[in-house]
C-alpha cells in the first residue's frame, strides 16, 4: 500500500507526558499537512510543510506542539506537557505540488491521543 | 475555525434512495472538496470541484459549486449500506498554502 501511513494509530497517556506521532506521506508528495480533529467536529488545520521547509503554523499550535519533517519525506509531530484538551484524532495528509496547485490532500488514518 | 457549514448535520435514507447534502463558505476559494470518513479512520477524498467549474460527476456522485452564493453540494444517487460515513466539505486557496478549511459534516446513514 502506498497511501499515508501514520504510528501510531492510538495512544493512551498521562496528563504532562510528551508524545510523538510520524506521518510517512505518499512518495514524492513534497507537501505534508497536520491536522487536528475533535470528536464531532471537522479536521482543522495545525501546520504544513513544502518539501523540509514548514510554511505555516496555525495559531492552534501552542508552543508545546512541534513539527519536523528532517529530509523532506516523513514528519513528525511533537506534544510537550500533554493537557487534556489535547485529545483528539491527529491527522496527515499529503499532496503534490509541481507547479500544480489543483491536488487533492491524500489523508493517513490518523493517530488517535486520548490524555487521562 | 471552521469555513462554513454543512446541512443538514445528520441523515437518515433507505438504501436506494438519494442522499443530499449542502456545504456553504465564506471566503474566496480555488477549489472545494468532499470527503467521506468511516468512524474512526482517515478522510477518503471523492472529488474536487474548481473554482472556476460549476458541476461534476464521479460514478455515483454529483457536486455542484455556485460561487455567488459561496455554496456546494454532493448529490450521492443509488445510495447503498456502505456509504454510511460521515461527509465533509474542504476549501482551499493557493494564497494560503492550499490549506484545507473544514466544514462540520454530515453524518450519513443508509439503512438496508
Amino acid at each position: 500500500d502506498t497511501g499515508v501511513s501514520q504510528d501510531p494509530r492510538h495512544k493512551i497517556t498521562k496528563r504532562g507526558q510528551n508524545v510523538t506521532f510520524r506521518c510517512d506521506p505518499i512518495s514524492e508528495h513534497n507537501r505534508l499537512y497536520w491536522y487536528r480533529q475533535t470528536l464531532g467536529q471537522g479536521p482543522e488545520f495545525l501546520t504544513y510543510f513544502q518539501n523540509e521547509a514548514q510554511l505555516e503554523k496555525s495559531r492552534l499550535l501552542s508552543d508545546r506542539f512541534s513539527a519536523e519533517r528532517p529530509k523532506g519525506s516523513f514528519s513528525t509531530l511533537e506534544i510537550q506537557r500533554t493537557e487534556q484538551g489535547d485529545s483528539a484524532m491527529y491527522l496527515c495528509a499529503s499532496s503534490a505540488f509541481a507547479g500544480a496547485p489543483n491536488q487533492p490532500q491524500h489523508f493517513g488514518d490518523g493517530t488517535r491521543l486520548s490524555i487521562l | 475555525s471552521q469555513q462554513g457549514e454543512e446541512d443538514p448535520q445528520a441523515l437518515s435514507i433507505q438504501e436506494g434512495e438519494n442522499a443530499t447534502m449542502n456545504c456553504s463558505y465564506k471566503t474566496s476559494i480555488n477549489n472545494l472538496q468532499w470527503y467521506r470518513q468511516n468512524s474512526g479512520r482517515g478522510l477518503v477524498h471523492l472529488i474536487l470541484i474548481r473554482s472556476n467549474e460549476r458541476e461534476k460527476h464521479s460514478g455515483r456522485l454529483r457536486v455542484t459549486l455556485d460561487t455567488s452564493k459561496k455554496s456546494s453540494s454532493l448529490l450521492i444517487t443509488a445510495s447503498r449500506a456502505a456509504d454510511t460515513a460521515s461527509y465533509f466539505c474542504a476549501t482551499d486557496a493557493w494564497a494560503a498554502g492550499n490549506k484545507l478549511t473544514f466544514g462540520g459534516g454530515t453524518r450519513v446513514l443508509v439503512k438496508p
